[in-house]
């Protein structure tokens, strides 16, 4: 299996610039896509094969990265935000990362 | 617009096993396949398999090979999901999402409680 590492917690303020990383275990090309994750909500897309940006979601979220190392990036920040992220790859059968919790400030 | 609709909560005693649905809307069952997912309570998210609705054709993370049996209905655009024999590790919500390689649609989550 691929497996996809994210750092497991972040605390930023509202108004500032944020980038939650995915590593994943071997190269997926740009097979990477990014999900927003509300409690007791189901996840929502944000960002598919690696950079390209979900319709309806907001211009303030990109992502970029290819082979191992992709980055979700959220600028400025809002308190809404607040979330688990989570990475998930394509390239092989579909594994998540453990997500990655923010919190605003 | 699309929708994939999931049937409600369940609560099984163990051993026993559950089947799930997740009626699709909106667009056309057979052009895209439909995933499960698991997740644990606060924890992250588990792929268990893919079916293609149009040929019944399915794929299975291997660690649920034993544990999940999914099916389709084509003539109500229902997917299925069976869980067998089941532990308190298979409590959890379980998701259905439309395929095929980013997951865009997903249903509202079924909570299957294991408990006697």
């Amino acid at each position: 299996d691929t497996v996809l590492t994210q750092s497991p917690a972040l605390a930023v303020s509202p108004g500032e610039r944020v980038t939650i990383s995915c590593r994943a275990s071997e190269s997926v090309s740009t097979g990477m896509h990014w999900y927003q994750q509300k409690p007791g909500q189901q996840p929502k897309l944000l960002i598919y094969g690696a950079s390209n940006l979900e319709s309806g979601v907001p211009a303030r979220f990109s992502g970029s990265g290819s082979g191992t190392d992709f980055t979700l990036t959220i600028d400025p920040v809002e308190a809404d935000d607040t979330a688990t992220y989570f990475c998930q790859q394509s390239w092989n059968d579909p594994t998540f990362g453990s997500g990655t919790k923010l919190e605003i400030k | 617009q699309v929708n994939l609709l999931q049937s409600g909560a369940a609560l099984v005693k163990p051993g026993a096993s559950v089947k799930l649905s997740c009626k699709a809307s909106g667009y056309t069952f057979t052009d895209y396949y439909i995933h499960w997912v698991k997740q644990s309570h606060g924890k992250s998210l588990e792929w268990i398999g893919y079916i293609n609705p149009n040929s019944g054709y399915t794929n299975y993370n291997e660690k649920f090979k034993s544990k999940a049996t999914l099916t389709v209905d084509k003539s109500t655009n229902t997917a299925y999901m069976e869980l067998s024999r089941l532990t308190s590790e298979d409590s959890a919500t379980y998701y259905c999402t439309r395929g095929p390689y980013w997951f865009a649609y997903w249903g509202q989550g079924t909570l299957v409680t294991v408990s006697s």
